[in-house]
């Protein structure tokens, strides 16, 4: 079983280019979560999507869109990158709220 | 938002020995919550998980305390080995989402 796939592994971006973030899960999960992971800050919430059609904003959103067009599916989208959004990026989902999260193996973006 | 942090960022252990690595958490409303293990290059991994109508559950080798009267969370790995290096999150979930510490990095010293 696959699990939670992100695409791509890495990625040097240009400040002011935009760029989508791919997760794909295969357990049929209904919730999923982008987080961002920095230095000293831990695993912080962007957005998240508790069953397909629905998203909300968790703590640090601004700069990112999500949509959830179906269950399997979940990307993050910078419509213009800024040098802060360097950070790695981890996927993850649980089949509802209250259960454990399963992680991607994150996506490292840099800014520059 | 939600606030979760950590005693200690670094804890070294001797080989064999037990670790604890502590964690508090703001919310009340948290009911549910879970410690994940992080090793270099890799996603979050779960390890244990406790819910708030517990204090106490065990797995292999671990051990998760939850006191809810001061919201502190702890994680007891027993005859802690060099494969349990690695920076350990704690995480809780007042509903649908998953707030996180800043983790606490492990050294195991052979």
């Amino acid at each position: 079983t696959a699990g939670i796939t992100q695409a791509p592994t890495s990625q040097i971006l240009a400040a002011g280019r935009s760029m989508t973030l791919r997760c794909t899960q295969d357990m049929r999960h209904n919730a999923m979560y982008w987080y961002r992971q920095d230095l000293g800050l831990g695993l912080r919430l962007i957005h998240y999507s508790n069953t397909a059609g629905t998203t909300g904003k968790g703590e640090v959103p601004d700069g990112y869109s999500v949509s959830r067009a179906n269950t399997d599916d979940f990307p993050l989208t910078l419509a213009s990158a800024v040098p802060s959004q360097t950070s790695v990026y981890f996927c993850a989902s649980s089949a509802t709220g209250g259960t454990e999260a399963f992680f991607g193996q994150g996506t490292r973006l840099t800014v520059v | 938002g939600e606030s979760v942090g950590l005693h200690l960022p670094t804890l070294s252990v001797q080989e064999g020995d037990n670790s604890i690595i502590n964690c508090a958490y703001s919310n009340s409303a948290s009911d549910y919550f879970i410690w994940y293990k992080q090793e270099s290059g890799k996603g979050p991994q779960f390890i244990i998980d406790i819910r708030s109508n517990m204090d106490k559950r065990q797995g292999q080798r671990v051990t998760v305390l939850l006191n809810k009267t001061v919201k502190h969370l702890s994680l007891q790995i027993a005859a802690t080995q060099p494969g349990d290096s690695a920076v350990y999150f704690c995480a809780e979930s007042p509903g649908n989402q998953f707030y996180f510490g800043t983790g606490t990095s492990l050294t195991v010293i052979p």
